[in-house]
């Protein structure tokens, strides 16, 4: 079983969705919980950073963490096509685990 | 400010040669980490530094080598290069390197070996 377990998709949604983004873990040491966005040719961007149980908003984003079930979501609202890229789930601990990511196409 | 920054932006070797890919963090950062990323893969843990001193490593040969500079800069090196290390080599910086800390990466050195 990996540690980090990701839909790889591809997802493909109409501007304008809701997106729901979806990891689980296995490890229960993992302490952080980070999710980034990753566009073609380019280094991964942090998106959402938290490291409790609950929900965490910035914006049209939402990161929710359950860690009793160990399972983590990034939930984007109001899609646009800039949001097209590939998103990485990573919780962490003494060192940092991907998941393999979620590529996401918003179509006009 | 400036973000991590990484060179090259691309390379090409042969197999059997070395490699050395360089990285200068986000100013105030004093931990640097490396990651291998296939295509279609996330980013795969190689080596983690923080204060010039080795803090972890991840599952990978003794060929893969790093260092980090008192300016907080760091090398990446990779010795008798395989076809299979072609993939996107990332650096991210921390300000501790401690485990709250979020990284933020360089857009990459994107190595192909022929």
């Amino acid at each position: 079983q990996k540690e980090v377990e990701q839909d790889p998709g591809p997802l493909s949604v109409p501007e304008g969705a809701i997106v729901s983004l979806n990891c689980t873990y296995s490890n229960s040491a993992f302490q952080y919980f980070m999710w980034y966005r990753q566009y073609s040719r380019k280094g991964p961007e942090l998106l959402m950073y938290t490291y409790s149980s609950g929900n965490k908003e910035d914006g049209r984003f939402t990161a929710q963490v359950d860690k009793s079930s160990k399972y983590i979501s990034l939930f984007i609202r109001d899609s646009q096509p800039s949001d097209s890229a590939t998103y990485l789930c990573a919780p962490g601990g003494d060192d940092m685990r991907f998941g393999a990511g979620t590529r996401l196409t918003v179509k006009p | 400010d400036a973000g991590v920054t990484q060179s090259p932006t691309h390379l090409i070797k042969t197999r059997g040669q070395h490699v050395t890919l360089r990285c200068s963090p986000i100013s105030g950062h004093k931990s640097v980490s490396w990651y291998q990323q296939v295509l279609g893969q996330g980013p795969q843990f190689i080596f983690q530094y923080y204060e010039k001193e080795e803090r972890g490593r991840g599952n990978f040969p003794d060929r893969f080598s790093a260092r980090q500079f008192p300016n907080y800069s760091s090398e990446l090196n990779v010795n008798a290069l395989l076809l299979g290390d072609s993939a996107l080599y990332l650096c991210a910086s921390s300000f501790q390197g401690g485990d709250n800390q979020p990284q933020h990466f360089g857009d990459g050195t994107r190595l192909s070996i022929l």
